[in-house]
Parts: structure tokens; C-alpha cells; sequence
């Protein structure tokens, strides 16, 4: 069965620090997201990867930055963590090759940036 | 800009009744795709139903149907006899017609919260 795994369900941090969240997938797919999830205001695309050491911006890239070292992995990287950046993190991933299959996503991570 | 829009934030229904999610989406693309995915509390997204832009009959997945109309750009959610393990937030997204290297991206609506009463 298809599997993304997020390595935490809730994370606490405090202001100024580097925040990495991680993401793994074992469906061999190209593709892999980020997003975050704020209430109103649905899914909003982070970053966003289709090959390993390939990334491209999303639609709210600024202060954060992303790593795929290798294909089953996309990690996320928070610089310097501010408190609005307090939010639910959800990793996807999907076939490449013009596919019309669904991401498949994470459990999501509950960041809280104190 | 592509958008997508879910104007019901909640919605309450009596188990056993059918429910309609509203999903309308703007869009100059030809070639896109609809998305249906639920989100319980536990906070994973389900994907549940998929409808292309070329696709002429409605999408079905067991008690889920995808009443599109093009014309007017709407992706309505149906889902019949409802039960309560319905209760969940559930998105409408939309697929971007351009494809990066086959990665396609998805534009998420705000969310219609459904409530199963038993």
C-alpha cells in the first residue's frame, strides 16, 4: 500500500531556530510536496520536487528552503523559524510522467514556533 | 491565477441523507483536473474521486459522485447515504495544466467542514 511518512506528528520550536521536517515515501514517485494547511485558507504549495536534487517555488516559498538527497526522501527547511510559521505541514508525493494520479499524502506535522 | 472556491465553511446532515459539497473553480487552462480528498481529525487527506477536464461522464467511486459542470465550472462532491464516518474537512483542488518535468500542481479550496449527525 501507498505510504508517505512524516517523521513527526507534532513539533514544538522556538523563534530563530533551524526547523527540519522530513519526509519519506516508499512508492518510488518522482514527485514530492510540501505544503501548509492554515484554517480559511486550505493547502497552500511550499516547495515542490520532481527529481532528486530538482526543486522549484510553490506559492509561499519565502523562509523556507527544501533537500532531496535521495528519491524516497524531501525534506523541509526552516532557516529561521518565526511564529507565523506556526502551522499543520503536509507532505505529498506522485507519479511523474503526466500522470493524473492523486499525491498521496502524509499524517501532517503540527509545528508550533514559540 | 487558477482558483478554486468552497463557499459552505460547515455543513450539519442527518446520517443517511445524501450531502452536496460545493466546488466552483476558475481557470484559462483547457486541460485541468478536479480532486476530491477528505481529511478526518486525525488530519490525514484521503483522496477519494478524480474528474478530468475531457472526461464526459460524471466520476463515480462507490458512494462518492462528481457532478461536473463545465459550462458553469463547478465540481460538486455528492455523496449518498451518508454515514457518520463522513464527519471530516473535505478539499476541492484543482490540477494546473501545465505539467514541470511531469510534476503537476494543486490548488487547494478553503474547506467545507461536514458534521454526520446520528
Amino acid at each position: 500500500d501507498v505510504k508517505v511518512t512524516q517523521s513527526s506528528r507534532y513539533l514544538v520550536k522556538r523563534t530563530g531556530e533551524k526547523v527540519f521536517l522530513e519526509c519519506v515515501q516508499d512508492m518510488d514517485h518522482e514527485n514530492m510536496f510540501w505544503y501548509r494547511q492554515d484554517p480559511g485558507l486550505g493547502l497552500r504549495l511550499i516547495y515542490f520536487s520532481y527529481d532528486v536534487k530538482m526543486k522549484e517555488k510553490g506559492d509561499i516559498p519565502e523562509g523556507y528552503s527544501v533537500s532531496r538527497e535521495k528519491k524516497e526522501r524531501f525534506s523541509l527547511i526552516l532557516e529561521s523559524a518565526s511564529t507565523n510559521q506556526t502551522s499543520m505541514y503536509l507532505c505529498a508525493s506522485s507519479p511523474g510522467g503526466r500522470s493524473n494520479q492523486p499525491q498521496h499524502f502524509g499524517d501532517g506535522t503540527r509545528l508550533s514556533i514559540l | 491565477a487558477q482558483k478554486i472556491t468552497q463557499t459552505q465553511p460547515g455543513m450539519f446532515v442527518q446520517e443517511k441523507e445524501a450531502v452536496t459539497l460545493d466546488c466552483t473553480y476558475d481557470t484559462s487552462d483547457q486541460s485541468y483536473g478536479l480532486f476530491w480528498y477528505k481529511q478526518p481529525s486525525s488530519g490525514e487527506m484521503i483522496f477519494l474521486i478524480y474528474q478530468g477536464s475531457y472526461d464526459e461522464q460524471n466520476a463515480t467511486e462507490g458512494r462518492y459522485s462528481l457532478n461536473f459542470q463545465k459550462a458553469r465550472k463547478s465540481a460538486n462532491l455528492v455523496i449518498s447515504a451518508s454515514q457518520l464516518g463522513d464527519s471530516a474537512m473535505y478539499f476541492c483542488a484543482m490540477r494546473e495544466g501545465k505539467y514541470i518535468q511531469g510534476a503537476q500542481k494543486l490548488v487547494f479550496g478553503q474547506g467545507t467542514r461536514l458534521t454526520i449527525n446520528p
